[in-house]
């Protein structure tokens, strides 16, 4: 069964630093591409970063560049996210999901989600 | 201010077919392929339509998308108390370089 569990989340002050670990199972995960998406309380879902497969590439959201670094272990099966300087508008739940790419048609969506991780940042 | 608008809110009675709209841009819609999620109070979004129009094993053929030049639609025929949720589309941006979410549809069943 392909598993996502989030870890990490928890209260911090305004200008901290946070690590998001996300660990995966029951796939290959060295096979997918890999992002994090965010829920404010009470508002929509926001796309913060996604890597590829071996990590070469990476995207954000520009509001975290350069603030959140997202990186992979292949090896153990786990994505994180690096999170510095953190806002209080960066209070989210924040979800890793796994992107399943077809080569020749393109992204087949976020078709696996954890169930979350609260970061709070709060003074 | 979402770069993909979606109604906030729609309703239907049970039986009923709805339709949630969701507008971008070149950039974004009018390149790439559209995704709708489905996301249950308290619970993680779920994937429910991909590529425009194709629905992940295990989702009902009540639910269907389409996609017109700039724009995209969710439609689900047959409403059932269960459908009660929030929605949401998505896609790529190629100016963003990132994915975009719409803000979000949140479906009553009356």
């Amino acid at each position: 069964e392909v598993q996502l569990v989030e870890s990490g989340g928890a209260l911090v002050q305004p200008g901290g630093s946070l690590r998001l670990t996300c660990a995966a199972s029951g796939f290959i995960f060295s096979d997918y591409w890999m992002t994090w998406v965010r829920q404010a309380p009470g508002k929509g879902l926001e796309w913060v970063a996604n890597i590829k497969q071996d990590g070469s590439v990476k995207h954000y959201l520009d509001s975290v560049n350069g603030r959140f670094t997202i990186s992979r272990d292949n090896a153990e099966n786990s994505l994180f996210l690096q999170m510095s300087t953190l806002r209080v508008e960066d209070t989210a739940v924040y979800y890793c999901a796994r992107e399943s790419v077809n080569l020749n048609l393109g992204s087949d969506g976020f078709d696996k989600w954890g169930q979350g991780t609260l970061v709070t940042v709060s003074s | 201010q979402s770069v993909l608008t979606q109604p906030p809110s729609a309703s239907g009675t049970p039986g009923q077919r709805v339709t949630i709209s969701c507008s971008g841009s070149s950039s974004n819609i009018g390149r790439k392929s559209v995704y709708w999620y489905l996301q249950l109070p308290g619970t993680a979004p779920k994937l429910l339509i991909y590529r425009n129009d194709q629905r992940p094993s295990g989702v009902p053929d009540r639910f269907s998308g389409s996609k017109s030049g700039t724009s995209a639609s969710l439609a689900i025929s047959g409403l059932r108390s269960e459908d009660e949720a929030d929605y949401y589309c998505a896609t790529w941006d190629g100016s963003l370089s990132g994915w975009v979410f719409g803000g979000g549809t949140k479906l009553t069943v009356l």
